[in-house]
């Protein structure tokens, strides 16, 4: 099946600094990539959708100055986390789908997660 | 725009026994629905998912649902729990099989000896 990494697994951070999380197709070309926060038992909120090459598209509530997302290829797409502060530790999930027509488009595929603790 | 109700947010049942956790879904359009299960730390998995066609689905570890239109639901089964099924389940509803999900607030399965 479709493999989808972040990194890192778990991060610390001080607050007002930057942190940077990984979301990388291992096996696919993910033509999409969604970001998603999930607090202590909640649900999963979609934060953004991105498509390689162009920019992200961000729900509404989303800060796009504070959590800046790059898809630049067809493998990888970050998230920053800008200015960290306390309430935006929470665990970063991010999930990918393949190009149209090919054997992992019908399907999201998720990453294990990110999880996040600014101090 | 969709939505998902989960009811029940804790469901507790033996080993060997029915496991029913329940969805209901809102949706302007034809919705796709689908089932995760997330273990503690780890992302999503897929246990199956209703893309149209037929509206009993079959997924992994045993699981099914069937999606009924008049109900609007889409009810995830088991017939016999096991240990291993003890997990949060999430239901989802998108417009398209990789278009963005929309989840419900998720059930958390318990399972006891």
């Amino acid at each position: 099946g479709a493999v989808v990494s972040q990194h890192p697994s778990w991060v610390i951070c001080k607050s007002g600094t930057s942190v940077k999380i990984e979301c990388r197709s291992l096996d696919f070309q993910a033509t999409t990539m969604f970001w998603y926060r999930q607090f202590p038992k909640q649900s999963l909120m979609l934060m953004a959708t991105s498509n390689e090459g162009s920019k992200a598209t961000y729900e509404q509530g989303v800060e796009k100055d504070k959590f800046l997302i790059n898809h630049a290829s067809l493998t990888l797409s970050t998230l920053t986390v800008t200015s960290a502060h306390p309430e935006d530790s929470s665990f970063y999930i991010c999930s990918a789908s393949g190009l149209a027509g090919g054997p992992v488009y019908n399907e999201q595929f998720f990453g294990p997660g990110t999880r996040l603790t600014v101090l | 725009a969709q939505s998902v109700t989960q009811l029940g947010s804790h469901v507790s049942v033996s080993e060997g026994a029915l496991v029913l956790l329940r969805c209901n879904y809102s949706s302007s359009v034809p919705p796709y629905l689908f089932w995760y299960v997330q273990y503690p730390n780890q992302g999503l998995q897929l246990l199956l998912k209703y893309t149209s066609a037929a509206t009993l689905v079959k997924g992994i570890n045993g699981f099914e649902a069937e999606f009924k239109k008049s109900e609007t639901s889409f009810h995830l089964t088991k017939p016999s729990a096991h240990m291993s099924d003890a997990a949060e389940y999430f239901c989802a509803v998108s417009t398209g099989t990789a278009s963005k999900l929309t989840f419900g607030t998720g059930t958390r399965l318990q399972v006891t000896l």
